[in-house]
């Protein structure tokens, strides 16, 4: 079985600075893809970056990007400039591209406070 | 319409009675998923219907969770002689393109009292 361990609970950043978010993951399988979500207090959980396994780069999203790091099963994210609405829980999670149903496994959440 | 659809937003049931949750995908979504997020927890599988083919069921934590969708369209999560563990926001999801194209709800709160 997959798992996907978020170690930060809470994280908070000045605005304008960067911030690091760790998930590392565990699975046997060797074709996979990996995302952050962001939850705001609407609930709603919007894509923030994926990454494919296969793929060597890091993904970039604007200010979001990736390091994965694959032999250490190591996905984290940063943010750069942080920006107030940048507030919210961040979620890493993880889906097995051979499996056809392509559901996800979430880590429990990071609850990022950005500070004016 | 324009995204994911959840009702009610907010439920309050006594211990022991039945509720039902409804999810209305994006239009054309041919892919539809419910998750639970329990307090603290991260978002937890619950069942994922694709078209007209049998659901995966293997995320419902037990057999008073049920779950349908009418018309390869509206689902509804049922859940039956609820327990305080039962207490969660349930969120659906729903995809045409597999798993880049996840559009979520906004979820619907239960508290089970």
């Amino acid at each position: 079985a997959q798992t996907v361990t978020q170690s930060q609970p809470e994280m908070s950043v000045q605005e304008a600075e960067t911030v690091t978010l760790s998930c590392t993951y565990d699975t046997s399988e060797n074709n996979y893809y990996l995302f952050w979500y962001k939850q705001p207090p609407s609930r709603q959980m919007i894509l923030v970056i994926r990454q494919e396994a296969y793929k060597q780069q890091n993904a970039t999203e604007n200010r979001f990007s990736v390091n994965f790091q694959k032999a250490a099963k190591s996905f984290s994210l940063k943010i750069s400039d942080s920006q107030l609405g940048d507030t919210a829980m961040y979620f890493c999670a993880f889906t097995n591209s051979g499996a056809g149903s392509y559901q996800l496994t979430f880590g429990k959440g990071t609850k990022l406070s950005v500070i004016p | 319409g324009a995204g994911v659809s959840q009702s009610p937003s907010n439920k309050v049931t006594e211990k022991g009675k039945d509720v039902e949750l409804r999810c209305d995908p994006i239009s054309g979504h041919t892919a539809l998923y419910w998750y639970r997020q329990s307090l603290g927890q991260g978002l937890e599988f619950l069942i994922y219907f694709q078209g007209n083919s049998a659901p995966d069921k293997s995320g419902l934590p037990s057999d008073r969770f049920s779950a349908e969708r009418t018309g390869g369209s509206v689902s509804t999560l049922t859940i039956q002689r609820t327990q305080q563990e039962d207490s969660a926001v349930y969120l659906c999801a729903s995809s045409a393109t597999g798993v880049f194209g996840y559009t979520f709800g906004s979820g619907t709160r239960l508290t089970v009292v």
